[in-house]
């Protein structure tokens, strides 16, 4: 199985900070990944698919990177609307393999 | 309006056997896989299993192979999990998800709780 490490865990960050958060791969999925943001109570959101291809609708301060095995999410600067958990999922083999998440908290 | 629509809450009894849906809505649900994802109770997602509609073909993550089965029924767009005989480990948020490799885990179903407890 493919193992995906995603840091960190939890972050801290006041509405407007530049954000980052990463995700490495085991071994090399191409660019076969996505971030989801999930809110409490709520079903996951794609945000990015293809590593860096913003979903539709979303804000433009979501932005992905990355291919072979290292990956992050940024946004740029963080709105209020944005205090959620993250993850990443890649689909490039079976069994499709998700990051433990990244809880988005305000400081 | 695609959109994936799960069956609603369920509340168990150890032992006992469960079969949850999601019905696929506004869209030619064969030409998709359709996944299957649990979340514990303030923990992340888990990959348990993915199905072809078209031909039930499945592929189970190892973690869930043997645990619970996944199928469908084409005729009527749905997708199915089921446990023959649920734990107090298998309360969890059941999530469906489409699946296709140029457009993936697009559309989520709403979710399904189950809570098995004595």
């Amino acid at each position: 199985d493919i193992q995906m490490t995603q840091s960190p865990s939890s972050l801290s960050a006041s509405v407007g900070d530049r954000v980052t958060i990463t995700c490495r791969a085991s071994q090399g999925i191409r660019d076969d990944l996505g971030w989801y943001q999930q809110k409490s109570g709520k079903a996951p959101k794609r945000l990015i698919y293809a590593a860096s291809t913003l979903q539709s609708g979303v804000p433009s301060r979501f932005s992905g990177s990355g291919s072979g095995t290292e990956f992050t999410l940024t946004i740029s600067s963080l709105q209020p609307e944005d205090f959620a958990t993250y993850y990443c999922l890649q689909h490039y083999n079976y069994p499709q393999t998700f990051g433990q998440g990244t809880k988005v908290e305000i400081k | 309006e695609v959109q994936l629509v799960q069956s609603g809450a369920e509340v168990k009894k150890p032992g006992e056997a469960l079969k949850i849906s999601c019905k696929g809505v506004g869209f030619s649900f064969t030409t998709y896989w359709i996944a299957w994802v649990r979340q514990m109770p303030g923990k992340g997602l888990e990959w348990m299993g993915i199905i072809y509609p078209t031909d039930s073909d499945i592929i189970y993550s190892p973690s869930f192979q043997g645990q619970v089965t996944i199928s469908a029924d084409k005729s009527i767009n749905t997708a199915y999990l089921q446990w023959s005989s649920l734990k107090a480990s298998d309360t969890a948020m059941y999530y469906c998800a489409r699946h296709v490799d140029l457009d993936p885990f697009d559309i989520w179903g709403q979710g399904t709780m189950v809570t098995v407890s004595s």
